[in-house]
């Protein structure tokens, strides 16, 4: 069965730190989607960054960072040089391909804090 | 511009009467999708819709309906049925039907609340 954990229910952080928060994946699809959602104080979740299971490069954009490995079913994500506007809850998703469960299963989430 | 808009984004029920929370998209995606959101929880689904007049459960159905007459519209009902009802539910569609391959776009979501 599928399942996304994040273990890292709250983190705090002072701003200019970097921070990484941890994903950690369960599945037995081959092919499978990995994504990051942002949740800001408003409320709807914006999408940051999509994966799919054959491409394990690293990405960046600007100040995000994220490190997918399928050996240890892994996909976390590193902002550098955190800032306030960074505070929210961050959402990791998965979609299966095979399972006809056409949807996202998403983790817990981690809300990050950053102090200024 | 192109999004999802719920409404109302606050709703207060009495316990024991039906209320129907409105979800439309205007970006011409086939597939939409209700979460329910609870504190410690992340998001759970509701049901979800591939195609015009077809819908699935989701992982939480019980107490929920649903409908999808239009593509741009996806409401979702909050029976009597349902135990627990208070909670933020998050709309969201995403281009085709089948796996979830590319992004969803999220509705800012509606805060009910049984009173």
């Amino acid at each position: 069965a599928q399942k996304v954990t994040q273990a890292q229910t709250e983190i705090s952080v002072v701003e200019k730190e970097d921070v990484t928060l941890d994903c950690v994946y369960e599945t037995r699809d081959t092919t499978y989607y990995l994504f990051w959602y942002k949740q800001p104080p408003s409320g709807e979740l914006v999408f940051l960054i999509r994966r799919n299971s054959f491409d394990e490069q690293n990405e960046i954009s600007g100040r995000y960072s994220w490190n997918f490995q399928k050996s240890t079913s892994s996909f976390n994500f590193t902002i550098t040089a955190s800032q306030v506007v960074d505070s929210a809850v961050y959402f990791c998703a998965l979609s299966e391909s095979l399972t006809g469960a056409n949807n996202l299963f998403f983790g817990t989430g981690t809300r990050l804090t950053v102090i200024p | 511009d192109g999004g999802i808009t719920q409404s109302p984004k606050y709703l207060f029920r009495k316990e024991g009467q039906n209320v129907t929370l409105s979800c439309e998209q205007n970006l011409n995606h086939d597939a939409m999708y209700w979460y329910r959101q609870d504190p410690g929880q992340g998001l759970r689904l509701i049901y979800y819709s591939q195609i015009v007049n077809d819908f699935q459960k989701g992982d939480i159905a019980e107490g929920y309906s649903v409908s999808r007459e239009k593509k741009e519209s996806f409401p979702l009902t909050v029976t009597s049925a349902q135990k627990n009802p208070t909670a933020f539910y998050l709309c969201a569609s995403s281009i085709g039907a089948g796996p979830v391959n590319t992004e969803a776009f999220f509705g800012q979501g509606t805060r009910l609340t049984v009173v």
